[in-house]
């Protein structure tokens, strides 16, 4: 099955900094890489999603890129907010899969007023 | 729009409780909602796929006289947590799309269930 691999764990910025994250994926057929958003005590958010058709998306401060080659992707968070702290989940799916999501193992972001 | 429903928010129950947890698409219909289970500090892990009017796919080692799931309509799935003991005490999550092809995903905000 589908194994997907986050870094950094953590992640420590100064706000106003950049935040990236990166994920890496085995199989060739996933086609859709949603990225969400959890806080404290939360259900998961999602804040963009991309599919692979396309290499990159933006949507204001937030950008994912994808390279199917190397079969890995990364989220950008550009002038860093307080209130971007949170875990962040990339996840990967394929269609023959039933579209099921498997995740990332996360990265808790700090951002630093 | 998407908006998911989880109830309750959080329970504590005494070790051999059956506990049941609803998971409502409130504004659209599902025919697929899944279900998750995440541990402190770590990722979501799929327990199962929710099928409205039919029996549910579990994941691979998750036992499905365990957690009973039940989708009766497209707004509603329910997972029964049977016979609840303390290391079934977890934050399960349930998930549904807008879409057939269950693509994007939107979660309600979980259930902490505490078993003492």
């Amino acid at each position: 099955g589908e194994n997907v691999e986050q870094h950094p764990s953590t992640l420590s910025v100064q706000e106003g900094d950049s935040a990236v994250i990166k994920c890496t994926y085995s199989d060739s057929a996933s086609n859709y890489f949603p990225w969400y958003k959890q806080e404290l005590g939360k259900g998961p958010q999602l804040i963009i999603d991309i599919r692979s058709n396309v290499g990159e998306k933006k949507d204001q401060r937030i950008a994912v890129t994808l390279n199917k080659t190397a079969k890995h992707f990364s989220l950008h968070i550009t002038e860093t907010q307080p209130e971007d702290s949170a875990v962040y989940f990339c996840a990967a799916s394929f269609k023959a899969a039933g579209n099921k999501l498997t995740f990332g193992g996360g990265t808790r972001v700090l951002v630093k007023p | 729009g998407a908006v998911v429903s989880q109830h309750p928010s959080r329970v504590i129950c005494k070790s051999g409780t059956s506990v049941k947890i609803e998971c409502r698409s409130l504004d659209f219909q599902a025919t697929t909602m899944f279900w998750y289970r995440q541990f402190p500090k770590q990722s979501l892990m799929l327990m199962a796929t929710s099928n409205e009017g039919s029996k549910a796919t579990y994941e691979q080692g998750v036992e499905k006289d365990k957690f009973l799931i039940n989708h009766a309509s497209l707004t509603l799935s329910t997972l029964t947590v049977t016979s609840a003991h303390p290391e079934d005490s977890s934050f399960y999550i349930c998930s549904a799309s807008t879409r057939r092809g269950n693509q994007p995903q939107h979660f309600g905000d979980g259930t902490r269930l505490s078993i003492l």
